[in-house]
C-alpha cells in the first residue's frame, strides 16, 4: 500500500518564475496539508483542502494556491517565486478530518 | 510570540542517558498534541501523541500540562537510533502547528 506520494523530489527554478507541485494521498486518506520546511526550522502550515475545498489556511501570502482533484490528489502552487521560497516542501494526508497525518518524503525546492 | 516554542538544542548526550524535551505553547483552544521525529533530510514520523494524563511508549513518556500549556517528552535509556530532530506539534483546527524542533544526539 502506497503511502503519500510527492513529485517531483527535487526542483531548481529561476526567480520569478512559477512552480507546481504534487501530491497523491495514502489510500483511504481525504484530507491533504501542504507545509513548508526551510532548513534548520520545523515545518510551516501553509494550507489544507478537503473535499476539493481549502478548509484553513496559514500565514502564507496569495502567490501560494492549491488545488484538490475528485480523487483527492493535489497541487501546490506558487507564483513569483522568491529566494526565500527555497525549501522542502511536505504534503501530509489525512482520513477524513483527523489527525492521523502521513508525511510524503517532500519535494526540495531551489529558487535561485 | 510563537505558537509553539521548543529549546532547539542540541542535545549531546551518552548512550543509556535520560534526556527530557520540553515545549510550549500559546493558544489556549488547541486540543490535540503530538511529538514527531524527524531525521535528517526526511519526512516527520509521529512518535506519540500526548495526553492530559501522561502517556507511555516503551523508553517514552510524554505529559501534558493545559494549565501552563506546556508539553514535555522524556527518553529513557537512550539508544544512537534515537538521534533524531524531536517536533512538539499542537492542534490548530484540524492542521498541525509544529515547534522549530530540538535535536538530539547519542554518542557511544
Amino acid at each position: 500500500d502506497a503511502g503519500v506520494t510527492q513529485s517531483p523530489t527535487h526542483l531548481i527554478k529561476t526567480r520569478g518564475q512559477q512552480v507546481t507541485l504534487r501530491c497523491s494521498p495514502k489510500s483511504g486518506h481525504d484530507t491533504v496539508s501542504w507545509y513548508q520546511q526551510a532548513l534548520g526550522q520545523g515545518p510551516q502550515f501553509i494550507f489544507q483542502y478537503y473535499e476539493e475545498e481549502e478548509r484553513q489556511r496559514g500565514n502564507f501570502p496569495d502567490r501560494f494556491s492549491g488545488h484538490q482533484f475528485p480523487n483527492y490528489s493535489s497541487e501546490l502552487n506558487v507564483n513569483a517565486l522568491l529566494l526565500g521560497d527555497s525549501a522542502l516542501y511536505l504534503c501530509a494526508s489525512a482520513p477524513g478530518r483527523d489527525y492521523g497525518y502521513t508525511f510524503g518524503s517532500g519535494t526540495r525546492l531551489t529558487v535561485v | 510570540r510563537k505558537e509553539v516554542e521548543q529549546d532547539p538544542g542540541p542535545f549531546n548526550v551518552p548512550e543509556g542517558a535520560t534526556v527530557a524535551f520540553n515545549c510550549t505553547y500559546s493558544n489556549s483552544a488547541s486540543q490535540s498534541f503530538f511529538w514527531y521525529r524527524q531525521d535528517c533530510r526526511k519526512e516527520p514520523k509521529l512518535l506519540m501523541s500526548v495526553y492530559s494524563s501522561g502517556n507511555e511508549d516503551g523508553r517514552f513518556t510524554a505529559q501534558l500540562n493545559r494549565a501552563s500549556q506546556y508539553i514535555s517528552l522524556l527518553i529513557r535509556d537512550s539508544k544512537l537510533s534515537d538521534s533524531a530532530t524531536y517536533l512538539c506539534v499542537v492542534s490548530r483546527g484540524t492542521a498541525l502547528i509544529f515547534g522549530k524542533g530540538t535535536t538530539l544526539s547519542v554518542s557511544s
